[in-house]
Formats: structure tokens, C-alpha cells, sequence
């Protein structure tokens, strides 16, 4: 059952931020907010994670609703390399499984 | 660090050859995921392991398909008899659990891609 609602495909021009919605209605309290990306033929990669305070790292910014019924990751200055498949995934903490379930993601094409 | 290493990067087979994809994840990570990907059906689990032990393969799609982790460092994905709809990229993917914490950041690997003729 998918956990997690994206749009299809954003386009977003070369330098400016991306800003990528995920809504999660049904989260639970001891769900994390998993962000993934997958570049053309490769394997997905990991950008980031949360749970209730929004967070940051080298690659993006994750922005947590207070009521954590949805989510926006931020790319903040998109770049060509960005355009790839997001998944915004929900999973409960590692001690109590590692099922990673990905839906279809949304699209991100960024434009020169 | 290697990352997760997948071979063959890519086979071709004939309907009804059995097919194995093998994988060797990252050191010290307890736990090991296959996925699939298709058009069609996007990147579906699979199974996965923790510490060599298969804890969930609901998404194997068939008796035809197997799975084995014999030691921390090596997993094969065996399909028998291969049929063209098992055409698809597998992924293998490796995660490491701390001790109270939430690391849950899985490696994959490049991927397998396996056309069935």
C-alpha cells in the first residue's frame, strides 16, 4: 500500500531551488521521512531522513509539516546532475524492520 | 570503500536458462535487500536479509525465484526457469544498523540487467 502521494514530474530551471512535495497522511509516530533519488540507469541514492525537526545536509534541506502529514525536500540550487526520479519514502526506525517500500516518485527535470 | 558490487553488470539468456545474479555488499552491513525494477512496475523488494538470515521474501514473485546469503559478504539471486517477464534491472542494496540509532541508509549497488529472450 503506498504510504506516500508525489506529483509525477516538476520541471525546475538550473540554479534555482527545487522544491519537491511529498504528502504522507497516514504516518505514524515512529515513521521516518525517507528521501531517495535515482540518476538515469543507476542505482537509487540516499539523500536524507527525518523524522519531526526539519533537516539539512550537504545535498539537501527537508522540510517536516508540524503535523507531519507531508514533507518538501529542497534542492537549493539545481543543478543539470539533479534531474532524476525523488522518492519520498515512510518507514519505521531500523530496530523495527528495514522494509523500504518505493513508490513511482516524482520526475525532477531541470531545465538549462 | 567499494560500495556494493554487482555482477554480471548485464546478461542476455534464453527462455528457460537459469540465471544467477550475485552480490557482494558492503563490509560490516547486517542487512542485504534484492529489488527489481521495471517499467512497468517501478522498483519492487524483493527480499531481504539480516545477518544472513532471509527475514522477509514476500515479494518474491515465484517459485522460480531464490535467494541465498551463505556468509556477510555474498548473496546470489537465482532465477529458474528464467521467462522474458523476468526481464528487469535487479538491484542489490546493503544498510547497517546501529545500536539505537536510525542510520537506515541503503547502498546500492549498479545494478544487474537481465533480458530473457
Amino acid at each position: 500500500d503506498a504510504k506516500t502521494t508525489q506529483p509525477t514530474s516538476m520541471d525546475c530551471a538550473e540554479g534555482r531551488a527545487a522544491n519537491l512535495p511529498c504528502n504522507h497522511s497516514t504516518i505514524s509516530g515512529n515513521e521516518y521521512v525517507y528521501w531517495y533519488r535515482q540518476i538515469h540507469s543507476q542505482g537509487p541514492q540516499y539523500i536524507i531522513h527525518g523524522l519531526k525537526n526539519n533537516e539539512t545536509n550537504e545535498m539537501a534541506s527537508l522540510i517536516i509539516t508540524e503535523d507531519r502529514k507531508s514533507s518538501t525536500l529542497i534542492l537549493p540550487h539545481a543543478t543539470l546532475r539533479d534531474t532524476a526520479v525523488y522518492y519520498c519514502i515512510v518507514r519505521v526506525a531500523p530496530r523495527y524492520g528495514q522494509n523500504f517500500v518505493f513508490g513511482p516518485g516524482t520526475r525532477l527535470s531541470v531545465l538549462p | 570503500d567499494a560500495g556494493v558490487i554487482q555482477s554480471p553488470r548485464h546478461e542476455v539468456t534464453e527462455m528457460g536458462q537459469e540465471v544467477t545474479l550475485r552480490c557482494k555488499p558492503i563490509s560490516g552491513h547486517d542487512y542485504l535487500f534484492w529489488y527489481r525494477q521495471t517499467m512497468m512496475r517501478g522498483l519492487e523488494l524483493l527480499i531481504y536479509f539480516n545477518n544472513n538470515v532471509p527475514i522477509d521474501d514476500s515479494g518474491m514473485p515465484e517459485d522460480r525465484f531464490s535467494a541465498k546469503m551463505p556468509n556477510a559478504s555474498f548473496s546470489t539471486l537465482k532465477i529458474q526457469p528464467s521467462e522474458p517477464r523476468d526481464s528487469a534491472v535487479y538491484f542489490c542494496a546493503s544498510s547497517l544498523t546501529t545500536s539505537g540509532g536510525d542510520t537506515g541508509e541503503l547502498f546500492f549497488g549498479e545494478g544487474s540487467r537481465l533480458t530473457v529472450l
